[in-house]
């Protein structure tokens, strides 16, 4: 069993619908929570952390994490044809800088 | 958020040759900075841990001969891969930050003919 997992997608979704993105893991050690979004060709780009079970809003995104279901969701509202890229959720630890990614979700948003 | 840099973007070579890759953290300061191998449509796959004054942590698998790294200062780490053959040809990313946030450099894509 992978320590992160994550759905490849593809995931379609016309513009303007709400995605949710999602992660679940098995190891209750990860403390630290961070979604990416790969542009094609491109390096990660931060767009969430957190390293608390709830709710983190920044603009159209929500970052939320249950620790107790070991399950952590990104949420883009509003979606556009721009956010139409790969994302990743990456977990951390205390106890190393490492970070265990997700294998990502392709998204598209159509117009 | 903080920049990570990375050059060349780009570069072709011919088997046999070595390649050299910076990796530049422009705003602060990093210890510990980790590269990255990534294939078309694949995750990221954690190739090894450098570190400012000491020798990298490589992962299983991971060749220390073949992809050498030398963490120089606070802000520079360069991953040099040795007699680059065609099956190195991949995609190249150096990260840095702490534990709770770590910034991407934009990539390094390597070809080798």
């Amino acid at each position: 069993q992978k320590e992160v997992e994550q759905d490849p997608g593809p995931l379609s979704v016309p513009e303007g619908a709400i995605v949710s993105l999602n992660c679940t893991y098995s190891n209750s050690a990860f403390q630290y929570f961070m979604w990416y979004r790969q542009y094609s060709r491109k390096g990660p780009e931060l767009l969430m952390y957190t390293y608390s079970s709830g709710n983190k809003e920044d603009g159209r995104f929500t970052a939320q994490v249950d620790k107790s279901s070991k399950y952590i969701s990104l949420f883009i509202r509003d979606s556009q044809p721009s956010d139409s890229a790969t994302y990743l959720c990456a977990l951390g630890m205390d106890s190393s800088y490492k970070l265990i990614f997700g294998s990502g979700t392709r998204l598209l948003v159509r117009p | 958020g903080a920049v990570v840099s990375q050059h060349p973007s780009w570069v072709i070579c011919k088997s046999g040759t070595s390649v050299k890759i910076e990796c530049r953290s422009l705003d602060f300061q990093a210890t510990t900075m980790f590269w990255y191998r990534q294939f078309p449509k694949q995750s990221l796959m954690l190739m090894a841990t450098s570190n400012e004054g000491s020798k990298a942590t490589y992962e299983q698998g991971v060749e220390k001969d073949k992809f050498l790294i030398n963490h120089a200062s606070l802000t520079l780490s360069t991953l040099t891969v040795t007699s680059a053959h065609p099956e190195d040809s991949s995609f190249y990313i150096c990260s840095a930050g702490t534990r709770e946030t770590q910034y991407f450099g934009p990539g390094t894509r390597l070809l080798v003919l």
